[in-house]
């Protein structure tokens, strides 16, 4: 089984700090994918990268950015956290078929 | 462009079958998925349906597509307590993106 693993499950950050999102897959996959999920606005794409060094916008970068050096590991980067980035954070790997998902990062950002 | 919509609520009694529907715009679209969340959970890929197909069953669950009106439905025979999460589908059109609906939460009644 392809296996998603998101570093922390709950996080709380102040204002204004950078935070690091952290998404490692084991399948040797080359596209991963950052969504939020936010109550009645559904999962909206962040970022996603096709392979190593590649990454393209979603529908919401804006205040966000990407790191892809190695192709396992996928991370998203709060440069300054706001209030407003208090969100479920899903990284998901794509296989054949579909997505596998990782478990989430719940943030919190005060 | 892309929208998939869906049903915000359903709440169905133990034993009987629920439907879930959805909606995309799309006609581009490769692959159709649903997807289940438990509380505090990633998304788990339940199923999927290739455009080219109209129905598939896979134990309890029976996915239909009708592809000239854009209409998605899953149907989950004899509900049970843990089938009480959130549902959401998606499609993958252009590249390996998916655009999700914005779930439907279903409630199972005892």
């Amino acid at each position: 089984d392809v296996k998603v693993t998101q570093s922390s499950r709950y996080l709380v950050k102040r204002t204004g700090e950078k935070v690091f999102l952290e998404c490692v897959q084991d399948m040797d996959h080359e596209n991963m994918f950052w969504y939020r999920q936010d109550p009645g606005l559904g999962l909206r794409l962040i970022y996603f990268s096709y392979d190593v060094k590649m990454k393209e916008k979603g529908d919401i970068p804006e205040g966000y950015s990407v790191s892809r050096e190695k192709k396992e590991r996928f991370s998203l980067i709060l440069e300054s956290a706001s209030t407003n980035q208090t969100s479920m954070y899903l990284c998901a790997s794509f296989s054949n078929y579909g997505y596998t998902f990782g478990s989430g990062t719940r943030l919190t950002v005060v | 462009g892309e929208d998939v919509e869906q049903s915000l609520f359903l709440s169905v009694r133990e034993g009987d079958s629920s439907v879930i529907n959805c909606t995309y715009t799309d006609s581009s679209s490769t692959y159709l998925y649903w997807y289940k969340q438990e509380p505090g959970a990633g998304l788990q890929l339940l199923t999927y349906i290739f455009s080219n197909m109209d129905m598939k069953q896979d134990q309890r669950l029976t996915v239909l597509l009708n592809k000239k009106d854009k209409h998605l439905s899953l149907r989950i025979a004899d509900t049970q307590t843990g089938d009480s999460a959130i549902y959401f589908c998606a499609e993958k059109a252009a590249g390996n993106k998916l655009t999700f609906g914005g779930g439907t939460r279903v409630l199972v009644k005892p």
